[in-house]
């Protein structure tokens, strides 16, 4: 068990829809980090928010929004999906950026 | 300029034998390399990093090599345990902006026969 910890586990929705990953990061962790992973893109990097502050951005479509709250957990938004955003979706933190980075169990979308 | 390489895309080992991944960057400003373990339905678990102050680093079964002037790590697995199977990724990040985030390789599916 990493530490982090994301829900839900599962999430089927249909097309045109939207839909929010929660993220709780290990204790003491103010660096978050959110992946994409799918089949033909493997693990690509969207988006990280160091102490509430969005930190670096990624390969994120315009459609997808994050946050980080007060109590460091982060959401994904994601809206008007697409069956192309049927994917994996995970949450990693770190202490700082740059530390290592521990990553949860993941989200698994489904569009349908 | 960003891309992290990694071959092979699979690959099948006997237990006990060798497992070799290979992974080749291309942006000298990359100083961190960690390889990831991930099983299915997992999320990926950090299993050794290194930085480019040292060519080699050792923990337990597994090692990583760093050759810094080809821009290549590779990660060995000694003694390869049906255990082991599972699919394997080498990541890469630089100091630019001081973010962390990492650039993974395509990953390679590693199976183990007993």
């Amino acid at each position: 068990d990493s530490g982090v910890t994301q829900t839900p586990k599962h999430l089927i929705t249909a097309t045109g829809q939207r839909v929010t990953l929660r993220c709780s990061p290990r204790s003491g962790d103010l660096s978050v980090y959110w992946y994409q992973q799918s089949l033909d893109q493997g693990l690509q990097f969207l988006i990280q928010y160091y102490n509430g502050e969005e930190r670096a951005k990624g390969n994120i479509l315009e459609r997808f929004s994050a946050q980080q709250f007060p109590d460091l957990h982060s959401e994904l938004n994601l809206s008007s999906l697409e069956l192309g955003d049927s994917a994996l979706y995970f949450c990693a933190s770190s202490p700082q950026p740059r530390d290592e980075a521990f990553f949860g169990q993941g989200t698994r979308l489904t569009v349908v | 300029q960003q891309q992290v390489k990694q071959s092979p895309q699979s690959l099948i080992v006997q237990k006990g034998g060798i497992s070799i991944i290979n992974c080749a960057y291309e942006n000298t400003a990359f100083d961190y390399f960690p390889w990831y373990q991930q099983f299915p339905g997992k999320g990926p678990a950090l299993l050794i990093a290194i930085r480019p102050d040292v060519s080699e680093k050792k923990e337990g079964r597994f090692t990583i090599s760093f050759n810094k002037s080809a821009k290549q790590f590779s990660l060995h697995i000694m003694d390869s345990q049906p255990g082991d199977s599972a699919t394997y990724f080498c990541a890469a990040s630089g100091p630019s902006g001081n973010t962390g985030k990492l650039i993974f390789g395509q990953g390679t599916t590693l199976q183990v026969k007993p």
